[in-house]
């Protein structure tokens, strides 16, 4: 019944190495988003995608991909982590509804800790 | 530019008192939506309270209620009879609706602390 899903909640892993994080949504909506925040908590906008169309790219680096197999997927894979990558990566949806509030849906994060 | 300002980094109340959290935003647009997300240590985001800014009464939530004044564009949080679970970091966001970007602009929250 989660609305919006992300698989591993927690990943410990090595400077350099490659990871994804996986996100699932079974709402229906059409547009979703990665978000990073950092050890302050604030929270920042990475990605949107809205019907496979990447319709928000903020100055993030090339080494971060958003990758959406359908409608309901948004995948963040990541190339060659650093230090800095360490946080938490939170999944989020919205409908795509006309003069709408269009809503975000949040996942329950996944924290990212790079060694 | 589009910002949102949260200046209480943290504040603290009393079990059963009521707290006010201030938002204010910078935008040259006059149609949008004003949200509250609570984050509790769990991290999820959950939403707390929305406001369509072409409205004038101000929306409630059970305990959960704003202050919002567009032509200050202010928009507060006030949480009554507090509850220990109400403890949590809150954001403040906003989103414009005439525009073909579904950006959602935070502030940088503000962490409650509930006292038994």
């Amino acid at each position: 019944d989660t609305a919006v899903s992300q698989t591993p909640k927690y990943l410990v892993t090595q400077m350099g190495n490659d990871k994804s994080i996986k996100c699932e949504q079974n709402l229906g909506h059409d547009t979703m988003y990665w978000y990073k925040q950092d050890s302050k908590k604030f929270l920042k906008i990475m990605f949107s995608y809205n019907n496979k169309e990447l319709i928000i790219n903020e100055t993030v680096p090339n080494r971060f991909s958003p990758k959406s197999p359908d409608k309901a997927h948004l995948n963040l894979h990541i190339n060659s982590l650093e230090l800095g990558d360490s946080a938490v990566y939170f999944c989020a949806s919205s409908p795509r509804l006309a003069g709408g509030p269009k809503t975000q849906y949040f996942g329950p994060g996944t924290r990212l800790l790079v060694l | 530019a589009q910002t949102v300002t949260q200046s209480q980094p943290e504040m603290s109340v009393q079990e059963a008192e009521t707290v006010t959290l201030s938002c204010t935003y910078d935008t040259s647009e006059s149609d949008y939506y004003l949200f509250w997300y609570k984050q509790p240590p769990s991290r999820q985001m959950i939403l707390v309270i929305r406001q369509e800014a072409y409205k004038q009464q101000n929306a409630t939530e059970n305990r959960f209620s704003v202050n919002f004044q567009k032509a200050a564009k202010s928009f507060s949080l006030k949480i009554s009879d507090s509850q220990l679970g109400d403890a949590a970091m809150y954001f403040c966001a906003y989103r414009i609706v005439n525009t073909g970007s579904n950006q959602f602009y935070f502030g940088t929250g503000t962490s409650l602390t509930v006292i038994p």
